[in-house]
């Protein structure tokens, strides 16, 4: 069965970096848009950024468009966040997704356990 | 960017009512809209997309309906483990964005 399996969070002072790593297994990664939602402590969902099966064009939220980077090695079943700069309000437990569909950006239908990030000083 | 507002915030209700949820997308979106249901901890479940369609091994007492600006979620006899926070979101235009949530409590 589809299996998300999100690491590399934890505490970063304020304008640091982290990378979070999204390990996959149980379907082609290769044929799948992958998706980075965050839930931020008591709060709702927000759509981080997204990329296209072949990694040809990554989208963004306007909140991290250019400190962020989506990336994926489809040799290793595995997708990652690039997080720089980062601010107290990127604070929260970060999901890797798989899409419903294999070229197209629609829905979330399988997704991790998540893995928390902490920004403070 | 398209914001999604969802109603009511929060509802208490006991098992076997019949809740409906709403969605309203501030510009058309036609059926490109998906529920996910969340529980406490846990990541998010998908339960309806295309506004209508039922996600495989979602109960059917779960629907969906709509299009265009506004949506709805509807479970038709509520049960213990349905219990949950709901979330509508769209997927038309980027960014994509999530409602703000429904908490279903128990009465």
């Amino acid at each position: 069965q589809v299996q998300l399996v999100e690491s590399g969070g934890g505490v970063v002072q304020p304008g640091g970096s982290l990378r979070l790593s999204c390990a996959a297994s149980g379907f082609i990664f290769s044929n799948y848009v992958m998706h980075w939602v965050r839930q931020a402590p008591g709060k709702g969902l927000e759509w981080v950024a997204c990329i296209r099966y072949d990694g040809t064009k990554e989208y963004y939220a306007d909140s991290v468009k250019g400190r962020f980077t989506i990336s994926r090695d489809n040799s290793k079943s595995t997708l990652y966040l690039q997080m720089n700069s980062l601010r107290t309000e990127d604070t929260a437990v970060y999901y890797c997704s798989k899409d419903r569909l294999a070229t197209t950006v629609t829905y979330s239908e399988n997704w991790g356990q998540g893995t928390l990030v902490t920004v403070s000083s | 960017d398209i914001q999604m507002t969802q109603s009511p915030s929060s509802v208490s209700a006991s098992v076997g009512d019949r809740v409906t949820i709403t969605c309203r997308a501030s510009q058309p979106i036609s059926s490109w809209l998906a529920w996910y249901q969340q529980k406490p901890g846990k990541a998010p479940k998908l339960l309806i997309y295309a506004a209508s369609t039922l996600q495989s091994g979602v109960p059917s007492r779960f629907s969906g309906s709509g299009s265009g600006t506004d949506f709805t979620l509807t479970i038709s006899s509520l049960q213990p483990e349905d219990f949950a926070t709901y979330f509508c979101q769209q997927v038309n235009y980027f960014p994509l964005t999530f409602g703000g949530g429904t908490k279903v409590g128990i009465k």
